[in-house]
């Protein structure tokens, strides 16, 4: 399966705890963007990547959210100290260097904190 | 402004009736308007686009009509099936930023 990549599929997490959260892009793309679905709303963008390289995170609440895309492996998206609030589907889009405005999704991580 | 804004919320059509859902942007600058399908549990994909010198594009039962000067948008489902009934999302992009701008979507029914 050539698609985007994201595990885990579901995550439970209590408050406090933190969450990591796993995007493989299609083969051949370089960028990387997360975006998070809160029920009942649209997708929030909330950063775009490049390899080692944040491109733009104004998305991204000031704290406790983090995401890197290191040279090898995955892309990460990282909550610390998760709280409610933070229970959504986020996903993980790819697209490639010469971007059309096509994004390539994956089926989202479903992340509930207790 | 970067917001995309979409309406109905939410739509309920017969079988073989037409869908439409509108979109309205504000920054000129956005150069492709996708349209993206999301079935429950499952993440957005690319329905169809159009860019901002066609008027209209028409795939199969699906046509997305563009009005530039009003900065308006809309995807139309002709023949409306059960199998579509999902959520969908109209966006913005800014090809060269590599920005996309989502609405807030639109749960559609369709009934049998």
């Amino acid at each position: 399966n050539a698609g985007v990549m994201q595990n885990p599929r579901h995550l439970v997490r209590r408050r406090g705890q933190e969450a990591r959260l796993r995007c493989s892009p299609m083969k051949g793309h370089s960028h990387v963007y997360w975006y998070r679905q809160l029920p009942e709303e649209g997708l929030k963008f909330m950063v775009y990547l490049q390899k080692e390289n944040i491109i733009d995170e104004s998305g991204m609440p000031k704290e406790r959210f983090s995401a890197e895309f290191p040279k090898e492996g995955p892309s990460i998206l990282r909550i610390q100290q998760v709280v409610r609030g933070d229970s959504a589907a986020y996903f993980c889009a790819s697209s490639p260097t010469g971007f059309t405005g096509e994004l390539f999704f994956g089926e989202g991580s479903r992340l509930t904190v207790l | 402004q970067q917001q995309v804004k979409q309406s109905p919320q939410s739509l309920i059509v017969q079988k073989g009736g037409i869908s439409i859902i509108n979109c309205a942007y504000e920054n000129t600058a956005f150069d492709y308007f996708p349209w993206y399908q999301q079935f429950p549990g499952k993440g957005p994909a690319l329905l169809i686009a159009i860019r901002p010198d066609v008027s209209e594009k028409k795939e199969g039962r699906f046509t997305i009509s563009f009005n530039k000067s009003a900065k308006q948008f809309s995807l139309h489902i002709m023949d409306s099936q059960p199998g579509d009934s999902a959520t969908y999302f109209c966006a913005a992009s800014l090809t060269g930023g590599f920005k996309t701008i989502f609405g807030a979507g639109t749960r559609l029914f369709v009934k049998a």
